[in-house]
């Protein structure tokens, strides 16, 4: 089955840029997701991409999709202590339930 | 709308007991699931629903029962509480089953001793 990995920690500077990357194995995976959790809360969908776009651009955020590789990345612009959260990347095909990755907990320090 | 409330947000249960999760949501969604989120696991599918009367195991079924009576409604049951069913429980919904955005509900923290 389909399988999503991600580095489990990151830590960035307040103002600096964050990249959170993302591999999946299933290159059929149609719609890719980046969902933030803030603590002691549920997940909340930040923004998606359908596998036929190299890249989204949706205010701070950049999304990134190579399909070759099946490689996806969030870059978050100017990042903010607010942007202290873990974020999850998260794949499927229509039809089908989600996989969701590991998550990645984003540090940002002062 | 209320989107999907979860109920309890805590609960503490001895090995062997039994209890239920409750699940609901108001946006006329088919599809919904419950996951469970452990350390550095990401959320893994229990069950899910693609609409009231049907219901499938996800990735980790063993020792949880679920029912779909109403579009509403997702409970989720633990049978006999297990200390390795300590976890952080969500619920979540969609109009569909891919493709479509999920909405997750705030989570139940469940501790088994």
């Amino acid at each position: 089955g389909e399988d999503v990995e991600q580095s489990l920690f990151l830590s960035v500077r307040e103002g600096d840029s964050s990249v959170i990357n993302c591999t999946y194995t299933d290159s059929s995976s149609t719609y890719l997701y980046w969902y933030k959790q803030e603590p002691g809360a549920g997940l909340q969908l930040l923004t998606y991409i359908f596998s036929n776009m190299d890249m989204k651009q949706d205010q701070r955020l950049t999304v990134l999709l190579n399909k070759k590789d099946k490689h996806l990345s969030l870059r978050i612009a100017d990042t903010q202590t607010g942007d202290s959260a873990i974020y999850f990347c998260a794949v499927n095909n229509y039809g089908q339930n989600f996989v969701f990755g590991p998550g990645t907990r984003l540090s940002v320090l002062p | 709308n209320a989107g999907v409330t979860q109920t309890p947000k805590f609960q503490v249960l001895k090995t062997g007991q039994s209890m239920t999760l409750q699940c609901a949501q108001d946006m006329n969604h088919e599809y919904m699931s419950w996951y469970r989120q452990d350390p550095g696991m990401g959320l893994r599918l229990i069950h899910y629903s693609v609409g009231a009367g049907i219901t499938d195991q996800g990735e980790v079924p063993n020792g949880y029962n679920v029912s779909r009576s109403t579009t509403e409604d997702f409970p989720l049951r633990l049978l006999s509480a297990a200390p390795s069913q300590t976890s952080v429980y969500f619920c979540a919904s969609s109009p569909g089953a891919g493709g479509d955005e999920q909405f997750f509900g705030p989570g139940t923290r469940l501790t088994v001793l």
